[in-house]
């Protein structure tokens, strides 16, 4: 089956342009993660969804980041007024349940590069 | 709050046996390890659960101490295909919040 897919994989903006990163979770998946990655680090978390509901916000660096995932689906993370600072992988993962005791499935990652 | 992972990078050679430490300032629920290779996204290897509860590959073994908030993977009879950065992922409880905070990393090296 499908895994974790995530578009597009590669970014280039322009420090001040708004980008909008796609993730299409594996199907049946409640759980969604975003997390952000710089280089040499582990996963920070961003934000959790239980399908449609963003129940966790708290990892967001600043309200330029936002999340939605308004079916249930796919999900999506705008970051506004891009910033070099943003510049790192951002990664989604899904997980079948909705308790911690399931494991996370990655997408392959968004390479943002602010120029 | 981040896990602090040790040791921080270790090379080994083929067949040989390794052991990286997890370690929580946190009372945990959960311990979750993954290896993530060079540009790549990191895979799932195992998951330890609060009252012993384990899941994951056959190869691939790991302990979790509850009253320590520590968790160790032991690689045995290593492969090439071992090589990567793992990360110990750690959750807190689930309910609200299902989120992973990832320890720093250990950089595991294999050679023929």
């Amino acid at each position: 089956g499908a895994g974790v897919s995530q578009s597009p994989r590669y970014k280039v903006a322009k420090r001040g342009q708004d980008v909008a990163l796609r993730c299409d979770p594996i199907s049946g998946h409640v759980s969604l993660f975003w997390y952000q990655q710089a280089l040499g680090q582990g996963p920070e978390f961003l934000t959790y969804f239980q399908n449609e509901a963003q129940l966790d916000k708290s990892g967001l660096p600043s309200d330029r980041f936002f999340a939605e995932r308004p079916e249930g689906s796919v999900s999506t993370l705008k970051i506004q007024r891009t910033q070099q600072e943003d510049s790192a992988v951002y990664l989604c993962a899904s997980s079948f349940g909705d308790m911690g005791s399931y494991e996370q499935y990655f997408g392959p990652g968004t390479r943002l590069t602010v120029t | 709050q981040q896990p602090v992972q040790s040791p921080q990078a270790v090379i080994l050679r083929e067949g040989e046996d390794a052991v990286i430490n997890c370690s929580s300032s946190k009372a945990l629920y959960s311990v979750h390890w993954y290896r993530q290779k060079h540009g790549e996204a990191p895979v799932f290897l195992m998951i330890l659960l609060k009252g012993g509860e384990q899941k994951g590959h056959e190869k691939i073994s790991a302990s979790f101490n509850e009253k320590k908030q520590q968790s160790s993977l032991y690689l045995t009879a290593s492969q090439l295909s071992y090589s990567g950065t793992y990360f110990c992922g750690t959750g807190l409880g689930g309910g609200a919040t299902n989120k992973l905070i990832f320890g720093t990393g250990t950089l595991l090296a294999v050679q023929p």
